[in-house]
C-alpha cells in the first residue's frame, strides 16, 4: 500500500503571499504525481502534474518534484481568498489513485 | 471541453433502500473510476473499469456493485443502504494513452440516506 503524507493543516496565509503546500510519498518507483484542489462540497479539480524532477510552473503555480528525497511540492504565488480550499496530493497505485489527507489552505484578505 | 458527467446530482433515499449513480466519461476515455468522500475525508477509492472491465477494486462495499456499459458509461449501484452511506460520490476518468494518468472528476452525487 502506498502512503501519501501532506502537511497538517489548515494553512493560513494572507493575499498576496506565496502559500507552500507539501506531499511526502513511501514508493521510490512512483513516477507521476498529480495536485488537485477542491472547494468545500465540489469535486477534486486536476491544476497540476508533474512527471520529472525539477519545477513545473503553470501561471501562478509551481510544482517541484525530488524523487531522491520523494516529495512533491505546491508553490502558489500571490496567493488570492480564492485560492482557499483543499490541496489533494495524488499519485497512481496499480490502476487507480491513491491520494493523500490534503491540506486546507486558508488565504487572508 | 466535455467534462464528466454525473447523475443524479443529489439523491434522497431512506435505510434499506437501492439507489443508483450514472456517470458518462469524458468523450474517448477508456477508464472509469468510483470514490466516495465522507465529510472531512478525502476520496476513498471503490472501483474501476478499463474498456468495459473491471480493473481495479478497493474499500466498495458487498452491498455495492457496478458496471461499465458498451458506451463507456458507468453505473454504481447500492443496496441495503445505511446511515453510513450518506457521502459525495464521485466518479473520474482517464485515458490510459501514453504515461499521463490524469484523472478527471465529475460533479459528484451527494447521497443522503435518512
Amino acid at each position: 500500500q502506498k502512503e501519501v503524507e501532506q502537511n497538517s493543516g489548515p494553512l493560513s496565509v494572507p493575499e498576496g503571499a506565496i502559500a507552500s503546500l507539501n506531499c511526502t510519498y513511501s514508493d521510490r518507483g512512483s513516477q507521476s504525481f498529480f495536485w488537485y484542489r477542491q472547494y468545500s462540497g465540489k469535486s477534486p479539480e486536476l491544476i497540476m502534474s508533474i512527471y520529472s524532477n525539477g519545477d513545473k510552473e503553470d501561471g501562478r503555480f509551481t510544482a517541484q518534484l525530488n524523487k531522491a528525497s520523494q516529495y512533491v511540492s505546491l508553490l502558489i504565488r500571490d496567493s488570492q481568498p480564492s485560492d482557499s480550499a483543499t490541496y489533494l496530493c495524488a499519485l497512481p497505485y496499480g490502476q487507480n489513485f491513491v491520494f493523500g489527507p490534503g491540506t486546507r489552505l486558508s488565504v487572508l484578505p | 471541453a466535455a467534462g464528466v458527467i454525473q447523475s443524479p446530482r443529489h439523491l434522497i433515499k431512506e435505510k434499506r433502500e437501492t439507489a443508483t449513480l450514472k456517470c458518462y466519461p469524458i468523450p474517448r476515455h477508456d477508464t472509469v473510476y468510483w470514490y466516495q468522500q465522507g465529510p472531512g475525508q478525502d476520496p476513498q477509492f471503490l472501483i474501476s473499469f478499463y474498456e468495459k472491465m473491471q480493473s481495479d477494486k478497493g474499500s466498495i462495499p458487498d452491498r455495492f456493485s457496478a458496471q461499465q456499459f458498451s458506451d463507456y458509461h458507468s453505473e454504481l449501484n447500492m443496496s441495503s443502504l445505511e446511515l453510513g452511506d450518506s457521502a459525495l460520490y464521485f466518479c473520474a476518468s482517464s485515458s490510459r494513452t501514453g504515461r499521463s494518468y490524469e484523472q478527471y472528476f465529475g460533479p459528484g452525487t451527494r447521497l443522503t440516506v435518512t
